[in-house]
């Protein structure tokens, strides 16, 4: 069976700053890997997804995800990020076996202090 | 363009009585999908649809029916509410995509809130 795991419930980070969001996933095929965004009171919104190809992903406002897949993960990275970037985010995996089964990690919160 | 719109907002219920939840979007997908999202948990599949007139179950169907009988909504069904399906409800869509479900960029609702007394 496919999991996730988002290691980090929080993350304060100051403004400007880099980070990192990290996501691992375990599953027994290849996989499909998705990051979402959720902004306060709002539905989710795709950040980036790999599908094959090139390992490093970009996504929308500056995000970028690399596909790691001897260590089972795809973790979130932006080199500065902004206030506006304050949201919970989302990792996710679909195994090629059960393309229907998407599994959504428990979110990591990431708030911005100027 | 509305994309995906969802009725209610919130509601409270109590215990034993029943509710459907409304999604429609406006986009032409395929694909439709009921979500529960909890504390910490992240989201869950409840179930979801590959078109018209289909559905099938994710990953927590117990308590809830859905049904497709147009393309363009997807109803979520509690019979008998109980405390344990509070949370808040989200549908989404997606396009036809050659991965199947869940592959192409999925469309979110902005949530419905259930309380269950």
């Amino acid at each position: 069976a496919q999991s996730v795991t988002q290691l980090d419930s929080q993350v304060p980070v100051f403004e400007e700053a880099p980070v990192e969001l990290r996501c691992n996933y375990s599953s027994s095929v290849s996989v499909y890997l998705f990051w979402y965004v959720q902004y306060p009171n709002q539905g989710l919104q795709l950040l980036l997804k790999y599908l094959s190809g090139s390992t490093l992903v970009k996504g929308i406002n500056g995000f970028e995800a690399e596909f790691n897949k001897s260590q089972t993960s795809f973790h979130l990275r932006k080199p500065s990020v902004h206030i506006s970037d304050t949201a919970e985010y989302f990792c996710a995996v679909i195994s090629y076996s059960s393309a229907s089964k998407i599994i959504f990690g428990s979110g990591t919160r990431l708030s911005i202090r100027p | 363009n509305a994309g995906v719109t969802q009725t209610p907002k919130f509601r409270v219920l109590k215990t034993g009585q029943s509710m459907t939840l409304l999604c429609a979007q406006d986009m032409n997908h395929e694909y439709m999908y009921w979500y529960r999202q909890d504390p910490g948990m992240g989201l869950r599949l409840i179930h979801y649809s590959v078109g018209e007139g289909t559905t099938a179950k994710g990953e927590v169907p117990d308590g809830y029916n859905v049904s497709r009988l147009k393309k363009q909504n997807f109803l979520l069904g509690l019979e008998s509410a109980a405390p344990s399906q509070t949370s808040v409800y989200f549908c989404a869509s997606s396009p036809l995509t050659s991965g199947g479900p869940g592959v192409g960029e999925q469309f979110f609702g902005p949530g419905t809130r259930l309380t269950v007394l």
